[in-house]
């Protein structure tokens, strides 16, 4: 069964103290890796697709990076409205990759204090 | 452009109630997507969709019905709801079955 786990659950930061959030999983072949903001009482809100090892996606203060087993959100001089859950989802190419299935993680919860 | 819009974003059943969670999309996408999503879980597929007459199970289909009579519209069928379907449900649209665009979600209690 596919299996994506992120870490932290939760993470605290100082408003510019530089971070990474960890995605790591586990699929019969990674057709898409995905990354997701949510706010609380919001739907998540795309931010990020990687496709293949060595990738990286820079957006302002975020940048994805993804390996072979795991993916890193760096979030650079975060400021308190990067505060929110961050979601990491894969898509499974050898599991119905056309019906568009993502497998999400649990998410980790940043919260990013002036 | 309006997106993913569902109704209602709030709602109480009392046990054994049904009700049905509307979902519809302007971007003209084919595939939809219904997913639940419970406290430090992630979220859950409960049914999707890649056309109009077209559906299936995800993870977590049991208590729920779906059709797909229309591109813009996935209503999402509770019957006779339980307290284990108390949850913030989330609707989902995507062009190429790749990237999803997500609702804002229906908070659902059942007492």
């Amino acid at each position: 069964e596919d299996q994506v786990t992120q870490s932290p659950e939760a993470l605290r930061l100082q408003e510019g103290e530089s971070s990474s959030l960890n995605c790591s999983y586990t699929v019969s072949g990674l057709r898409g890796l995905f990354w997701y903001r949510q706010d609380p009482g919001k739907g998540p809100e795309f931010l990020f697709t990687l496709y293949s090892a060595g990738e990286e996606k820079e957006k302002e203060r975020l940048k994805a990076t993804l390996t072979k087993k795991e993916s890193f959100l760096h979030i650079t001089a975060p400021k308190p409205e990067d505060s929110a859950t961050y979601l990491c989802a894969v898509q499974d190419s050898d599991r119905g990759s056309t019906l568009g299935r993502l497998y999400f993680g649990r998410g980790t919860q940043l919260t990013v204090w002036p | 452009n309006a997106g993913v819009t569902q109704t209602p974003k709030f709602r109480i059943l009392k046990i054994g109630q049904s009700m049905t969670l509307q979902c519809t999309q302007d971007m003209n996408h084919n595939y939809m997507y219904w997913y639940r999503q419970d406290p430090g879980m992630g979220l859950k597929l409960i049914y999707y969709s890649v056309g109009a007459g077209i559906t299936d199970k995800g993870e977590v289909p049991n208590g729920y019905n779906v059709s797909r009579s229309t591109t813009e519209d996935f209503p999402l069928r509770l019957e006779l709801a339980a307290p284990s379907q108390t949850s913030v449900y989330f609707c989902a649209s995507s062009s190429h079955g790749d990237i999803q665009y997500f609702g804002a979600g229906t908070r659902l209690s059942v007492l």
